[in-house]
């Protein structure tokens, strides 16, 4: 079973430029799931997709935006880059919409430099 | 205060140790727990999920639970060079899905 898959893998950007990443999920799942890890800041949320909704959101600022396709695939679009976005942006994603319980499965991620 | 602490590390054992490493936490609302390990430029990797006190044991690794304390664990039995890498402790309330991620520990397991 193929995993969580993300591209590009590497992006490279200048400051104001527009960014959009992609995800796919496992086969069968729904809901999707953004992360950001950035040097010394660790692993935070940023937006969850299920069914083609957004259904939360992490304290990160409007210019973060993303949608989910009916294929459940996502895209994550950050406008205006500035240079502390540069990380790596993980996604994920888990079977349902529903259960608390379902865990969640990461992709590669996709490495973005600001310059 | 961070809502999940954890052991920053690095560190660093002989092959064979057993390795314990440890999150806590402040919100009693964190209902599920899990553990990924992450390997250099690559994404977490699920090892462990658990959703209630105790122990929870999956080969050479047990994860234990203590809400009560809100005291996360990790033991690494029979620990090998493979083993190199940041381990991450997650938790999530339920019904909001995300994952609060504790900051990681590096681990390094010497041939």
């Amino acid at each position: 079973e193929a995993g969580v898959t993300q591209s590009p893998t590497h992006l490279i950007k200048t400051r104001g430029q527009q960014a959009t990443l992609r995800c796919s999920p496992i086969s069968g799942h729904t809901s999707v799931y953004w992360y950001q890890q950035a040097l010394g800041l660790g692993l935070q949320f940023l937006l969850w997709y299920d069914e083609g909704e957004e259904r939360n959101r992490g304290n990160f600022p409007p210019r973060f935006s993303g949608r989910q396709f009916p294929n459940y695939s996502s895209e994550l679009n950050v406008n205006a880059l500035e240079l502390e976005d540069s990380a790596l942006y993980l996604c994920a994603s888990s079977p349902r919409g529903v259960r608390d319980t379902d865990t969640q499965y990461f992709g590669p991620g996709t490495r973005l430099t600001v310059l | 205060q961070k809502e999940v602490e954890q052991d920053p590390g690095p560190l660093s054992v002989p092959e064979g140790a057993i390795v314990s490493l440890n999150c806590t936490y402040s919100n009693s609302a964190f209902q599920y727990f899990m553990w990924y390990r992450q390997y250099s430029r690559k994404g977490p990797e699920l090892l462990m999920y658990t959703y209630s006190s105790g122990n929870k044991e999956d080969g050479r690794f047990t994860a234990q639970v203590d809400k009560s304390s809100k005291y996360i664990s990790l033991f690494i039995r029979d620990s090998q060079p493979s083993d190199s890498a940041t381990y991450l402790c997650a938790m999530t309330r339920g019904i909001a899905r995300q994952l609060t991620f504790g900051s990681g520990t590096q681990l390094t397991v010497l041939p």
